[in-house]
């Protein structure tokens, strides 16, 4: 069985700091899919990442950065010079390739507080 | 505009009573799914659908029903078997097997409350 860890509860820094979610997770497949989703408090689910188990790349987005280590089972994420606007509820999810009945299962997620 | 119409936004329930809450895309994604949230909690998979006419159950499927008789629309009805209903309602799609066999981005809605009064 799959599974997703996200140890931190919630996380508060000062605005311009630089801040990393955890995610950790478990599963028995060789292919797998990783993703992460913002969750603002509107409530809708924002597509931030997805990242495939055979690409260990790490990758930048403007303030956004993702380092996957299949190593330690890890698929961090790191927002540089924090803005208030980052402030959500952040998730880390995992999709095994299982074709014809592929699901996501989710972290319980980190809530991030960006204090001005 | 494309995307995923989840409605209502905001439900309120009577205690014995059945309620449908409805989901459309436009992305002509094949596969559907609904989310259930709790506050604080993570996202716990109720029923998902891969084709028309298709459906699984999730994790926490006891209590819920689901249809899957358009491509394009995926109701949920929470019935009053369900005996803790209100929580947050997410309904999500993704492009399905035919144009990406596996590991293609799952896209949500903008959610649903659901209150039992």
């Amino acid at each position: 069985a799959q599974k997703v860890t996200q140890a931190q509860t919630e996380i508060s820094v000062v605005e311009k700091e630089d801040v990393t979610l955890d995610c950790v997770y478990e599963t028995r497949d060789t292919t797998y899919y990783l993703f992460w989703y913002k969750q603002p408090p509107s409530g809708e689910l924002v597509f931030l990442i997805r990242r495939n188990s055979f690409d260990e790349q790490n990758e930048i987005s403007g303030r956004y950065s993702w380092n996957f280590q299949k190593s330690t089972s890890s698929f961090n994420f790191t927002i540089t010079a924090s803005q208030v606007v980052d402030s959500a509820v952040y998730f880390c999810a995992l999709s095994e390739a299982n074709f014809g009945n592929e699901k996501l299962t989710f972290g319980t997620g980190t809530r991030l507080t960006i204090i001005p | 505009d494309g995307g995923i119409t989840q409605s209502p936004k905001y439900l309120f329930r009577k205690e014995g009573q059945n309620v449908t809450l409805s989901c459309e895309q436009n992305l002509n994604h094949d596969a559907m799914y609904w989310y259930r949230q709790d506050p604080g909690q993570g996202l716990r998979l109720i029923y998902y659908s891969q084709i028309v006419n298709d459906f699984q159950k999730g994790d926490i499927a006891e209590g819920y029903s689901v249809s899957r008789e358009k491509k394009e629309s995926f109701p949920l009805t929470v019935t009053s078997a369900q005996k803790n209903p209100t929580a947050f309602y997410l309904c999500a799609s993704r492009l399905g097997t035919r144009e990406a066999p596996t590991g293609s981005t799952i896209y949500f809605g903008e959610g649903s409350w659901l209150t039992v009064v």
